[in-house]
């Protein structure tokens, strides 16, 4: 089955940093770009940046806290954020690019709370 | 970057057809036909409804459709129904190697 499944939810205090992994399956996972997108509560989609071939680009809103990478021999992504703040309470979401982003995790929420 | 300017809310009666509007600039829209649409239900995962302007993946229905002309993309929706009551976000791949999205329009279904 073609999926990506993400790690659980997460709760962390300010300042703190979240790991949040996205593992794939079903298809060849090093054709694809890995894309990072949140959605804080009530607000819109953010893009954060993306993953290709283990080349990162960032938005440049999270470009100083972020760290993408990808682990092929586990097919698994991961998305690392620094230097926690209640603005970055949100759902985070990896997805694939295929010709748009067509292919979605389940989604991690990270709650930022002291 | 700003987030490309959709409208807040768009209705219309079940089997009418709306549109919503995406508007950016030459450095995104402008520049490729790379305009994807998604939509979102509340607690689910977003789903690609166009990508590429005008290609719709295998599932989608063929009501939903996407054009552009110069920095305006649009998603078409025809036949509305009452299961495409949700929240559409337009996005671009931009001249900085980066995705910009829209803020997003609400879809009510009178």
């Amino acid at each position: 089955q073609v999926q990506l499944v993400q790690s659980g939810d997460e709760v962390k205090k300010p300042g703190a940093s979240v790991r949040v992994s996205c593992g794939a399956s079903g298809y060849t996972f090093t054709r694809y770009e890995i894309t990072w997108v949140r959605q804080a509560p009530g607000q819109g989609l953010e893009w954060m940046g993306w993953i290709r071939r283990g080349n990162a680009i960032y938005a440049q809103k999270v470009h100083d806290r972020v760290t993408m990478t990808t682990d092929p021999s586990t097919d698994t992504a991961y998305m690392e954020l620094r230097g926690l703040t209640s603005d970055d309470t949100a759902m985070y979401y990896c997805s694939r690019n295929g010709g748009g982003l067509d292919l979605w995790g389940q989604g991690t929420l990270v709650t930022v709370s002291s | 970057q700003s987030a490309l300017a959709q409208p807040a809310s768009v209705s219309g009666s079940r089997g009418q057809s709306i549109t919503i509007s995406c508007t950016g600039t030459s450095s995104d829209i402008g520049a490729y036909n790379y305009v994807s649409w998604y939509q979102l239900y509340p607690g689910r995962a977003p789903k690609l409804m166009t990508y590429d302007v005008t290609k719709r993946p295998s599932g989608v229905s063929n009501r939903f459709s996407g054009s552009k002309s110069g920095n305006t993309a649009s998603l078409t929706i025809s036949g509305l129904q009452a299961e495409d009551e949700a929240d559409y976000y337009c996005a671009s791949y931009t001249t900085s190697d980066t995705i910009l999205f829209g803020g997003g329009t609400k879809v009510t279904v009178l």
